[in-house]
């Protein structure tokens, strides 16, 4: 079936490196998508989000890409800070009435 | 905080126990999600509540029961679960069926 899913399950950085974290997607017809950021104890936390008419959307340290061709999806964080370290899982909407969300990629920033 | 508050932010009860999990959205939302979060898992959906009426029931067992008194509260009514059921209870809420805002979680461990 369809499934969203990631390539690295952790990611360990240095503090002030940018970090990159993939994600894979097989819905064609995914139209939608979204990354959560999730420290321990709390829950998932939007980060950024992009339609499927645009291949790269900027906030503040965070881009995500997206290229339709290979159903690739990355968020890339400049500068990583030791508050970063979290789970990050990205989500797609294919028009239906939910989300589908990735099993998650654990980043952890060393001072 | 996300506007959605969730309580109680632990539970520990036994196969035999009847308890409620409560979430409260703030933010004039007209879609509330239960979601959960197992180790190791992706996010399930349990169910999908539209304007109060249930539009999903994403094959739950019947030992969880959802309650939408109204737009802002979403009841989860639990009894006679099982220790498989032991996991990270999240309640969301959307104006659209993309960008969810999470609560915290309920924490639950059955005995």
């Amino acid at each position: 079936g369809e499934s969203v899913g990631l390539h690295l399950p952790t990611l360990s950085v240095q503090e002030g490196d940018n970090s990159i974290i993939n994600c894979a997607y097989s819905n064609s017809a995914s139209d939608y998508f979204i990354w959560y950021k999730q420290e321990s104890g709390k829950g998932p936390q939007f980060i950024i989000d992009i339609r499927s008419n645009m291949d790269k959307r900027q906030g503040q340290r965070v881009t995500v890409l997206l290229n339709k061709t290979v159903k690739h999806l990355s968020l890339q964080i400049a500068a990583t800070q030791p508050g970063d370290s979290a789970v990050y899982f990205c989500a797609e909407n294919s028009g239906y009435s939910t989300l589908t969300f990735g099993k998650g990629t654990m980043l952890l920033v060393s001072p | 905080e996300t506007g959605v508050t969730q309580t109680p932010r632990h539970l520990v009860m036994g196969m035999t126990n009847k308890k409620s999990l409560k979430c409260e959205q703030h933010l004039g939302h007209n879609a509330m999600y239960w979601y959960k979060q197992s180790a190791k898992k992706p996010l399930e959906l349990m169910f999908v509540y539209n304007f109060k009426e249930q539009t999903e029931n994403n094959s739950v067992p019947s030992r969880f029961s959802p309650e939408c008194p109204n737009s802002s509260h979403l009841f989860l009514h639990l009894h006679t679960l099982q220790p498989e059921d032991s996991a990270l209870y999240l309640c969301a809420s959307s104006q659209a069926a993309e960008k969810l805002f999470f609560g915290s979680g309920t924490q639950l461990s059955v005995l």
